[in-house]
Formats: structure tokens, C-alpha cells, sequence
């Protein structure tokens, strides 16, 4: 089992939606959880970070975290096409970030 | 910009060659991190370093090797690389290690695309 999973996507959505991207992750000891976006060719920067069960929100970007069923969400409200990228789930582990391998969202104008 | 910087930005060396990779935080951070990121693949961490020591090596191949001579830099020493080296290569940077709060948040350089012929 990965340890951080997400669906490669590509996930559509007609712009105004809302995106909602998942993650599932192994380690039951994980404390923080970050949600980074990551236009192509270039680096991850930080969206999201949440530490405590619930959903944490911060304009358009909400994210939901329950630590009983190891799952991480971010939901985008309505979605645009700037936010066509690709959406790294990265979780703490000793020392480090365990990231999944990103699921890509089409925002389609 | 995020306060991470990296250079150079492209690479293309042979495999014979030695090259660094620089990277520098103007955050105050106490914290840096190599990764890889190849294509569809998670990004894979290769070192990290807390107060200049370092703390973590994820069974990097030793024709890579790190040096990080004060908290504010860090360099990643190449030499004879193989082509399934190609990638980006990212730095980041944290306030502090892994403590479960906002002082762990990573953040990113621009990156070095990297291409090994």
C-alpha cells in the first residue's frame, strides 16, 4: 500500500464548480497534512496546511481532514481555469513530508 | 517568490561531468530538503538538514552528495550522473522539523530541471 494516495486524475470540472480532490494516507501517527498546487513545470507552493479534525477554510480552498478514517480533502469553490494544476497531498512523517503523486484538475471554461 | 532560491534553473551535463546545485533561504529557516521529482512519480525526499546537520538519507546513490555549510545554504553535488537521473531537482526549507504545526511548513524552491545525456 502507498502511503499517500491520490487519483491521478484527470479530474474536469466545468468552471464555477466545485473541485474536490481526496487523499488517503497509511501512517495513523501522521500530524500535519498540506495541500500543495503545482503548475506544470514548475514548483509545488502551499495551499493548505491542516493539523486538527474538521474542515479549515481560507477563501475558495476548504480542507477537510478526519484522522479516524486517515483522509485528507481539499474542495475548491468556484473553480477556475487558473486552477488547472496538478494538487500534491504531502503528509508528515519522521523528519519528512510524504507527498502522493498529485491529482490533476482540469478546470474547462 | 517564497524566499527560496535556486540556481541554476537548467542543467544539461554529461555523465562524466561534475556540476552543483545551489540553493539558498532568505526565511530564517533552520531546516532544508532535497527532493526529486520525476514524471509521475511522488516527489521523492533525498536529504534534509536541521541546523546544518544532517538528519535524514534515503538511500541516495552516492554519485549525489549534499553540503550544507551554514542554515541559509545548501548544495547538491553531481557527478557522474546516469540519464535515469533527469528530473527536477527541488530544495525547500522549514522554520523547524516535523512537530505536528506551522513550523514545519515546507516551502519550495523554483527548482533545477536537470538533463543527464
Amino acid at each position: 500500500q502507498k502511503e499517500v494516495e491520490q487519483n491521478s486524475g484527470p479530474l474536469s470540472v466545468p468552471e464555477g464548480a466545485i473541485a474536490s480532490l481526496n487523499c488517503t494516507y497509511s501512517d495513523r501517527v501522521s500530524q500535519s497534512f498540506f495541500w500543495y498546487r503545482q503548475y506544470s513545470g514548475k514548483s509545488p507552493e502551499l495551499i493548505m496546511s491542516i493539523y486538527s479534525n474538521g474542515d479549515k477554510e481560507d477563501g475558495r480552498f476548504t480542507a477537510q481532514l478526519n484522522k479516524a478514517s486517515q483522509y485528507v480533502s481539499l474542495l475548491i469553490r468556484d473553480s477556475q481555469p487558473s486552477d488547472s494544476a496538478t494538487y500534491l497531498c504531502a503528509v508528515t512523517g519522521t523528519y519528512k513530508y510524504i507527498f502522493g503523486t498529485g491529482t490533476r484538475l482540469k478546470v474547462l471554461a | 517568490e517564497t524566499g527560496v532560491t535556486q540556481t541554476p534553473r537548467h542543467l544539461v551535463m554529461g555523465m562524466t561531468n561534475k556540476k552543483s546545485l545551489k540553493c539558498e533561504q532568505h526565511l530564517g529557516h533552520n531546516a532544508m530538503y532535497w527532493y526529486k521529482q520525476s514524471a509521475k512519480k511522488p516527489l521523492e525526499l533525498m536529504f534534509v538538514y536541521s541546523l546544518e546537520e544532517r538528519v535524514e538519507n534515503n538511500s541516495v546513490p552516492s554519485r549525489f552528495s549534499p553540503e550544507c555549510p551554514n542554515s541559509s545554504h545548501l548544495f547538491l553535488h553531481l557527478h557522474t550522473l546516469q540519464p535515469e537521473d533527469s528530473a527536477l531537482y527541488l530544495c525547500a526549507s522549514s522554520q523547524e522539523l516535523t512537530q505536528g504545526n506551522e513550523q514545519e511548513t515546507q516551502y519550495f524552491g523554483p527548482g533545477t530541471r536537470l538533463l543527464v545525456l
